[in-house]
């Protein structure tokens, strides 16, 4: 069964300062990864996926997602933090084909950007 | 991508009662799921909605409590009856992507609902 772990519901950086939150997965088949963002009162925007190209994958906002299959992680990192950056990060999971679109998703993580 | 929008966006409601969600997408998709996503918890699948079949639930979710509906390619309602506090969540339907080759879903914004 597949499941995801994020590491840390509740992130503190400061403004211009690293972003990293944690998302490491088990799965019996080549995943699919998803990095998705969560703004007050709005629904799910997708910042980046894995889908078993370029283990280096680019996202909006300046995001970015690192696959290692040997350490089973697809951490979530931006050089530095802005103020809109705050809100809740989701790690999900997928195994493709016919469960594509099926989700496992990790708890979560509260970003807070410090002044 | 897809625009997804959901109604009502949030409500407050006694134990007991029932809620339909609505979920409306603005192009033609095969399938569309329902997410729950309990205070302070992970989202979880409830269930799958397929248009012209019904819908298929996963483990810990049954009909009688979630009914969906799912009557054309655009639109799908999810009732949460004979509410409790326990149902007290954000429940989010998403859909396929919407082009050959896309491999992720698309969210509606979310219905938060209070069970009083």
């Amino acid at each position: 069964a597949q499941s995801v772990t994020q590491l840390g519901s509740h992130v503190s950086v400061s403004e211009g300062a690293l972003v990293l939150l944690r998302c490491n997965y088990s799965s019996s088949v080549p995943p699919y990864l998803f990095w998705y963002v969560q703004y007050p009162n709005q629904g799910l925007q997708l910042l980046l996926k894995y889908t078993s190209a370029a283990t280096l994958v680019k996202g909006i906002n300046g995001f970015e997602a690192e696959f290692k299959k040997s350490e089973t992680s697809f951490h979530l990192t931006k050089p530095s933090a802005h103020m809109s950056d705050a809100a809740e990060y989701f790690c999900a999971v997928s195994p493709g084909g016919s469960g594509t679109y099926k989700y496992i998703f990790g708890t979560g993580t509260r970003l807070k950007v410090l002044a | 991508s897809a625009v997804i929008s959901q109604k009502p966006s949030r409500d407050i409601c006694q134990r007991g009662t029932s809620l339909t969600i609505q979920c409306q997408v603005d192009s033609q998709v095969t399938m569309m799921f329902w997410y729950r996503q309990q205070p302070g918890q992970s989202l979880t699948l409830i269930a799958t909605a397929n248009q012209g079949s019904e819908a298929t639930y996963e483990s810990g979710f049954v009909i009688d409590k979630f009914p969906i509906s799912r009557p054309n390619l655009t639109f799908s309602t999810l009732t949460v009856s004979n509410m409790s506090p326990e149902d007290s969540s954000i429940y989010l339907c998403s859909a396929e992507g919407l082009s050959r080759g896309n491999t992720e879903a698309f969210f509606g914004q979310g219905t938060r609902l209070t069970v009083v």
